[in-house]
């Protein structure tokens, strides 16, 4: 079975200021993980994932996420916040089952940018 | 890019009237759909995975009498409220997986909110 851990439904930030939301998984076996933003009446859009290799993954709009297996982590950074990252982010996790395309998701961070 | 539509993005309906809601892929094949739900505060939780001219699957504790899915071309899948119930108001979500891609690429609609008077 597989689990994803967001914690902190919400985080406010300064405009600038590092971005930092994070992501605790369980799974039994090798995972694939995913961070997924949402912005206000619209659909899930992939900012980054892992699957295999490098641990250190960049995605989309600046965003990073480090695989950590030892701490079962994969928190989400960005070092200066914009204005137009405000949204939802959902970490979400599915494993390396051939074609299993499923994910279970965390229940979300809703992340603010003040001026 | 790929773009999953979802229709409609809101939907009030009378307490055991049934509601229909469709999710297309607007520019690639998807064999397989995926349709969650999400309560305020929740996470998204899968209800069903949808295959292109099969039955789909449904996860544990999701009533198939009640959320009725068809995949009936590789474009386009609905999931069908039955007799709904004040209960079954809540956002819902579809994805469609990209058949020529791998893994990863998985393309969400906008969502559903439904509610149920």
């Amino acid at each position: 079975a597989q689990s994803v851990t967001q914690l902190g439904s919400h985080v406010s930030v300064s405009e600038g200021a590092l971005v930092l939301l994070r992501c605790n998984y369980s799974s039994s076996v090798p995972p694939y993980l995913f961070w997924y933003v949402q912005y206000p009446n619209q659909g899930l859009q992939l900012l980054l994932k892992y699957t295999t290799g490098a641990t250190l993954v960049k995605g989309i709009n600046g965003f990073e996420a480090e695989f950590k297996k030892s701490e079962t982590s994969f928190h989400l950074t960005k070092p200066s916040a914009h204005m137009s990252d405000a949204a939802e982010y959902f970490c979400a996790v599915s494993y390396s089952g051939g074609s299993n395309y499923k994910l279970t998701f965390g229940k979300g961070t809703l992340l603010t940018v003040n001026p | 890019g790929a773009v999953v539509s979802q229709h409609p993005s809101w939907v009030i309906c009378k307490s055991g009237t049934s509601v229909k809601i469709e999710c297309r892929s607007l520019d690639f094949q998807a064999t397989t759909m995926f349709w969650y739900r999400q309560f305020p505060k929740q996470s998204l939780m899968l209800m069903a995975t949808s295959n292109e001219g099969s039955k789909a699957t449904y996860e544990q504790g999701v009533e198939k009498d009640k959320f009725l899915i068809n995949h009936a071309s590789l474009t386009l899948s609905t999931l069908t409220v039955t007799s709904a119930h004040p209960e079954d108001s809540s956002f819902y979500i579809c994805s469609a997986r990209d058949a020529n891609r791998g893994h990863e690429k998985l393309f969400f609609g906008s969502g559903t909110q439904l509610s149920v008077l």
